[in-house]
């Protein structure tokens, strides 16, 4: 079982429309990101939250620490938005040493069109 | 430079021929990371750097994967005698942070490896 999952996997939606990402996880973590993946490979990181809501133009993520659950929201979506959406999280180490990396969901395909 | 940079962008390699992939991180970045992604699939870690210091490898998918960060900037990672299953794109990110410091994490734009 994935410590991440992601819903849905693939999402095609026309433009304007208001589009929601939801990431679910089964560990304790410190933090959680979002990041925009952009065919060719490169990945840019959008958000990294622990608690609550952040806002950054069009794009709102929140998190439920209680309830281990994120979301991803664009407004008023453009095809520009088209790309991979990952949800990562930093998993809590309560000892000293161990990996420091992140767990990624799959992914969610998103495409807009015009 | 601005950001991380990853060399070369593509490699195809024949199986059995050794690799050698870059990563240069952002300036005074102590952490860096190496992700493997397969086709369709989200990344998965395959090690960590703390400066020169490889703190976790455990992510290494077997003894041909090598990486080493002999500065504590520029890091390579080497797979040896490359097989059809190494194929993926491989990304390298690095922060600011130490540990478990949260701190945002820069991805380069991966290296696409192919066998063939």
């Amino acid at each position: 079982k994935n410590e991440v999952e992601q819903s849905p996997q693939n999402l095609t939606a026309q433009e304007g429309e208001f589009i929601t990402i939801n990431c679910s996880y089964s560990v304790g973590i410190s933090a959680l990101h979002w990041l925009q993946q952009h065919p060719g490979g490169g990945i840019v990181s959008l958000f990294m939250l622990s608690s609550g809501k952040k806002k950054h133009g069009r794009l709102i993520a929140t998190i439920n620490i209680q309830e281990k659950h994120s979301s991803l929201h664009i407004t008023a979506s453009h095809p520009r938005d088209s790309a991979v959406y990952i949800c990562a999280v930093r998993i809590r180490m309560y000892s000293g040493g161990g990996a420091d990396g992140l767990t990624f969901g799959k992914g969610t395909h998103l495409i807009i069109q015009p | 430079g601005a950001g991380v940079s990853q060399s070369p962008r593509y490699k195809v390699a024949k199986r059995g021929q050794d690799v050698a992939l870059r990563c240069d991180p952002i300036s005074g970045h102590v952490s860096l990371f190496w992700y493997q992604q397969a086709l369709g699939q989200g990344p998965e870690f395959l090690t960590y750097f703390q400066n020169e210091a490889q703190l976790d490898k455990s992510g290494l998918p077997s003894d041909r994967f090598f990486a080493e960060r002999p500065e504590g900037s520029v890091s390579t990672l080497k797979i040896q005698r490359t097989q059809q299953e190494d194929s993926a794109v491989y990304l390298c990110a690095s922060s600011r942070s130490l540990g478990a410091v949260n701190t945002e994490a820069f991805f380069g734009q991966g290296t696409r490896l192919t066998v063939v």
